[in-house]
């Protein structure tokens, strides 16, 4: 069957970082999405990759192994304002929906 | 950034009973996607919408469920009748196209009683 899966929660201390994998088994891929959703709020889009490698788009940066069904969020020098959940949503095929995993908690500390 | 709106934010309504959820895609998108998100589980898609039509339902996409958009006003789910497991968060989601990233509302947290 398809999935994405991530950790439940990570926490990390304001000024350093935190990495958030992602890893999916899927039977088509078109693409891979990251989103921030803090509770009772709509998810904020923040990355999409569909080639390997890294992606640096300044506060966080996002890497992708198709190979090996691998992905990370890397949010540096952390605020405490980016606790939040992070969602990582895969594009099976190109017209489909979103299949999405249950999002990675990160708790950032002073 | 662009802003997709639903109402309402909470609905509680008996099963048996119809309840429709409305979206407000923004302005110049033109794909159209719901999303239910069961308490703890993942968000699931449920459908997508472009040009008045279905293109794809997952099947989670029940018989008692519809989609419309008519003459471009609120892009709304309709549940008639709702049972139990129904109750859910229900996300709306619009695409300018395809491939293009997804821009989600907030949510409607419906509960069915």
């Amino acid at each position: 069957g398809q999935g994405v899966e991530q950790p439940d929660n990570l926490m990390s201390v304001e000024g350093t970082f935190a990495r958030v994998n992602c890893t999916y088994s899927t039977s088509g891929f078109n693409g891979l999405s990251w989103y921030q959703q803090r509770e009772g709020h709509a998810p904020v889009f923040l990355s999409y990759v569909v080639l390997d490698g890294l992606k640096d788009s300044g506060h966080f940066s996002t890497f992708l192994s198709r190979s090996n069904g691998y992905s990370y969020l890397l949010l540096t020098e952390l605020q405490i304002k980016d606790s939040a959940s992070y969602l990582c949503a895969v594009r099976v095929n190109y017209a489909q929906g979103l299949t999405f995993g249950l999002g990675t908690r990160v708790s950032v500390f002073p | 950034g662009p802003k997709v709106l639903q109402i309402p934010s909470h609905q509680i309504i008996d099963m048996g009973q119809m309840v429709t959820l409305n979206c407000d895609p923004v302005s110049n998108h033109l794909y159209f996607y719901w999303y239910k998100q069961i308490l703890g589980q993942q968000m699931e898609f449920l459908v997508n919408f472009y040009n008045g039509k279905v293109m794809e339902k997952s099947k989670l996409f029940k018989d008692q469920f519809s989609v419309e958009r008519p003459d471009g006003s609120y892009f709304t789910l309709k549940i008639q009748p709702t049972a139990l497991e129904d109750s859910a968060v229900y996300f709306c989601a619009s695409s300018l196209d395809w491939g293009d990233e997804q821009y989600f509302g907030p949510g409607t947290r419906l509960t069915v009683l």
